[in-house]
């Protein structure tokens, strides 16, 4: 089972709105990631956790909230988004720093 | 410099051919290196990773490692046109915390 679960699949928020976005994965993995991603772009990396503390930090703006309650789930806190921040959203997981990552589905924000 | 770089494409190849993906990076400490399909609108998935130089084989798919030239790629054999997508390759560096993405090599198989 190679399973990281995101939710929701589509978002669509305005710019004031908060909102948050789920991840979780049931494998063990102790390192966890999120990523972003443009349209024909590669993903970017915004965040790394490992072992549910946050080891980077890839100088994301602070309307961009991570959070990792435990070792199963990662979250991402959303507040006063602009318009470029549309983009898929994407979670992943890895058994530990070194190994290789799984992506989950996806989140599809789009900010009006 | 960009840390992991990839010609964009496209790249077009007959179905049933070999195709070849290249991928360079630029951190030498770089440990771990990894192949991903992406299907447009989908997320990535994982094909192959690759640790140690040499060759690893998976099915139609071998990854090749060159750490002295800085140089990893993908070879798929007997291409089929669901193969078609972009492949994208990522390398994990020294500590492992930095995972980046190479731009991505479109690939078209023709029927």
């Amino acid at each position: 089972d190679t399973e990281v679960t995101q939710t929701p699949k589509h978002l669509v928020m305005g710019m004031t709105n908060k909102k948050s976005l789920k991840c979780e994965q049931h494998m063990g993995h102790r390192a966890m990631y999120w990523y972003k991603q443009k349209a024909k772009k590669p993903p970017e990396l915004m965040f790394v956790y490992s072992y549910e503390k946050l080891s980077i930090n890839e100088s994301v703006p602070s309307r961009f909230s991570p959070e990792c309650p435990n070792s199963s789930l990662l979250n991402l806190h959303l507040h006063a988004l602009q318009p470029e921040d549309s983009a898929l959203y994407l979670c992943a997981s890895s058994q530990e720093l070194a190994s290789e990552a799984f992506f989950g589905q996806g989140t599809r924000l789009t900010v009006v | 410099q960009k840390e992991v770089e990839q010609n964009s494409g496209p790249l077009s190849v007959p179905e049933g051919a070999i195709a070849s993906l290249n991928c360079t990076y630029s951190d030498r400490g770089s440990q771990s290196f990894f192949w991903y399909r992406q299907y447009s609108g989908k997320s990535p998935e994982l094909i192959m990773f690759i640790y140690s130089n040499g060759d690893k084989e998976d099915g139609r798919f071998t990854a090749q490692l060159n750490k002295a030239s800085q140089y990893v790629s993908l070879l798929i054999r007997d291409s089929q046109p669901s193969d078609s997508a972009t492949y994208l390759c990522a390398v994990k560096g020294l500590g492992f915390n930095k995972f980046y993405f190479g731009s991505g090599t479109k690939l078209n198989v023709k029927p």
